[in-house]
């Protein structure tokens, strides 16, 4: 059972114009979204987050967005640049019993264009 | 420089076998993790722990097994009950604290020879 889904699998996007990713999730528990960046063969490194009780953030040229009635957060990136090219993660975490645990979409690749 | 190393990068595991692959972190991190990545796939967690000696089962950990004997070190053994090892394994760290990001090593390609 998914509880975070990112559905769509890649995305292509002129250089310049904006990046729009989304991310589902199930569980209305969660009270904390991160975006991570990921390159092959490397581990995924800490882009943006969103607490529950926050609806935006932005930081330089990404920002989250969360609309919690619908379970969707998505992250817009603008202007998008050739190096922006990766798969992206989006992660939702809950504090449990044991602690902490971030569950993750299964990622979508995007493809910037010169 | 603080960070997560993750040794060896790359690793091949024969038939019947275990193999560990290593994580330290010298952020003085309480919290670390243990994530599989397979091709095209998100991030699966198997297990991971709060403190040391005390580790939870994640949402995959048959055929793994881990230990927190010290604060730097979260081992994961990858045992021969693991059927399809072969995957792209990332350990991670964090405050303990709520609402904290998680740091990534660099991680370790398993193969299956």
């Amino acid at each position: 059972d998914q509880q975070v889904k990112q559905n769509s699998p890649s995305l292509s996007v002129q250089e310049g114009r904006i990046s729009i990713l989304n991310c589902d999730y199930t569980n209305s528990m969660f009270d904390y979204f991160l975006w991570y960046k990921k390159y092959p063969a490397e581990g995924p490194t800490f882009l943006i987050s969103i607490s529950s009780i926050k609806d935006k953030n932005e930081d330089g040229r990404f920002t989250v967005f969360l609309n919690k009635s619908a379970k969707h957060l998505s992250l817009h990136i603008v202007p998008s640049q050739p190096g922006d090219s990766a798969v992206y993660f989006c992660a939702a975490s809950v504090f449990e019993a044991a602690g902490n645990k971030l569950t993750f979409g299964g990622g979508t690749r995007v493809l910037v264009k010169p | 420089d603080g960070g997560i190393t993750q040794s060896p990068k790359y690793l091949f595991r024969k038939e019947g076998q275990n193999v560990t692959l290593s994580c330290e972190q010298n952020l003085n991190h309480d919290a670390m993790y243990w994530y599989r990545q397979d091709p095209g796939q998100g991030l699966r967690l198997i297990y991971y722990s709060q403190i040391v000696n005390d580790f939870q089962k994640g949402d995959i950990a048959e055929g793994y097994s881990v230990s927190r004997e010290k604060k730097e070190s979260f081992p994961l053994t990858v045992t021969s009950a693991q059927k399809n090892p072969t995957a792209f394994y990332l350990c991670a760290s964090k405050r303990a604290a709520t609402n904290e990001k998680l740091f990534f090593g660099s991680g370790t390609q398993l193969s299956v020879l």
